[in-house]
């Protein structure tokens, strides 16, 4: 079956604009996460759903991050007034339930760039 | 708080030479430890997991233990494969088990 999917998987924008970051995860899978990696380093959490509700956002950088799930499948990472530092690879996975013991599919990524 | 400090790389290895990459944590309560693999223009997989002190976890002829009373995870193959080469991931679970902490990465590379 089809893994976990992301769009678009380059974004370039300029500082300051508004950009959105879209996943599909596979299909039944109820919990949901994004992550941040930048170069050299590994993933950082940043927020993970379970259904629609975002169980946990700690990971959210500041309050130019938000992300949306409103029908428990896929889910949108919205960026306001984009900055430099803003750039990295934006993963996304998703697995069957929450917790450790349920494995976590990782899509592709979305390498944002902001200039 | 939680962390994870892998060994830096990179790390080159013939063909058949034994590997291991250095894993220590830092956490609060009783977290679960994984590896991760990313193969060259692919997204993440795991590897393999221990949910508990002293399990051993095994996948694809590489191995890792979760030592408690050390913080770590190291990870281990017997003898590597070209086809090994790849970046790798050590990872822990937070108390809640939904956010999960991810070390820096080591890229190996195996020659023929």
């Amino acid at each position: 079956g089809a893994g976990v999917s992301q769009t678009p998987s380059n974004k370039v924008t300029e500082k300051g604009k508004y950009v959105e970051l879209r996943c599909d995860p596979i299909s039944g899978h109820t919990a949901l996460y994004w992550y941040r990696q930048s170069l050299g380093q590994g993933p950082e959490f940043l927020i993970y759903f379970q259904g629609t509700g975002a169980a946990d956002d700690s990971g959210l950088p500041n309050d130019r991050f938000f992300a949306v799930r409103p029908e428990g499948s896929v889910s949108t990472l919205k960026i306001q007034r984009t900055e430099r530092g803003d750039s990295a690879v934006y993963l996304c996975a998703s697995s069957s339930g929450g917790g450790a013991h349920n494995e976590q599919f990782f899509g592709p990524g979305t390498r944002l760039t902001v200039l | 708080g939680n962390s994870v400090t892998q060994m830096e790389g990179p790390v080159t290895l013939s063909e058949e030479a034994f590997l291991t990459i250095n894993c220590t944590y830092t956490a609060t309560g009783y977290p679960s430890l994984f590896w991760y693999v990313q193969y060259p223009g692919e997204g993440l997989q795991l590897l393999l997991k221990a949910t508990k002190a002293d399990d051993k976890g095994s996948n694809k002829g590489f191995e890792a233990t979760y030592r408690k009373e050390t913080t770590s995870f190291h990870l281990e193959k017997g003898s590597v494969q070209v086809s090994d080469s790849a970046v790798y991931f050590c990872a822990l679970s937070g108390d809640t088990g939904n956010q999960f902490y991810f070390g820096t990465g080591t890229s190996l590379t195996v020659i023929p």
